[in-house]
């Protein structure tokens, strides 16, 4: 599975959108990205994934990139209760079992 | 659903001693997995499981061993335990069709805090 550089930290203003860059430059044609987050001591909570084309959901936006080099998740409207680590995962569609976790980005909403 | 649930929530060990992590899912998924998280770093994979009776090695599984004897449980068992073994330990189960292609989302549960003196 292809490596991802994500930024230690960022903040957030309450109310403004939050974008959350992630850098996966050796990503292969059947590789998937995923994005999860863990709010404080809790277990990991799926947030959105994608292969070539942008997605929406729920809670959030996924762009990715046209050569698929790199993504943005973008939090509309960021609220104190998003405050938490944001894991970029890359994962080959056939490695089922695997989601690696690095270190990911800690986003602080601030009031 | 209660989803993914683990048992206890917090345990002191001494060295040496021996527990078993409790992880129960109600999502009849087929797939479970055991990952350790250190302070300040990402999860790790210990053990994963595509299915009753079937049980396979992650990332960091020296020290640990697994059982899959239904599709709702997946107890994690530490023998001889180490301060090494001092860690956040989560429970996550996802379901997969046969092959494991294509996307899943998996499912954490809260997590069991242990501490090996």
């Amino acid at each position: 599975d292809a490596k991802t550089t994500q930024p230690t930290s960022m903040d957030c203003a309450e109310g403004r959108a939050a974008n959350l860059p992630c850098n996966h430059s050796t990503i292969s044609g059947n590789e998937y990205v995923y994005w999860y987050r863990q709010i404080h001591s809790q277990g990991p909570q799926y947030i959105i994934h994608g292969l070539k084309n942008n997605e929406t959901n729920e809670m959030a936006s996924l762009i990715i990139t046209e050569d698929r080099k790199s993504s943005t998740l973008i939090l509309p409207h960021a609220t104190l209760r998003d405050t938490a680590v944001y894991y970029c995962i890359v994962r080959s569609g056939g490695s089922n079992y695997k989601l690696t976790f690095g270190k990911g980005t800690l986003l602080t909403v601030n009031p | 659903n209660a989803g993914v649930t683990q048992t206890p929530k917090f345990r002191i060990l001494k060295i040496g001693q021996s527990m078993t992590l409790q992880c129960t899912q109600d999502m009849n998924h087929n797939y479970m997995y055991w990952y350790r998280q250190d302070p300040g770093m990402g999860l790790k994979l210990i053990y994963y499981s595509v299915g009753a009776g079937i049980t396979d090695k992650g990332e960091v599984p020296n020290g640990y061993n697994v059982s899959r004897s239904t599709t709702e449980d997946f107890p994690l068992r530490l023998e001889l335990a180490a301060p090494s073994q001092t860690s956040v330990y989560f429970c996550a189960s996802s379901y997969s069709k046969a092959g494991g292609f294509g996307y899943n989302e998996q499912f954490f549960g809260p997590g069991t805090r242990l501490t090996v003196l």
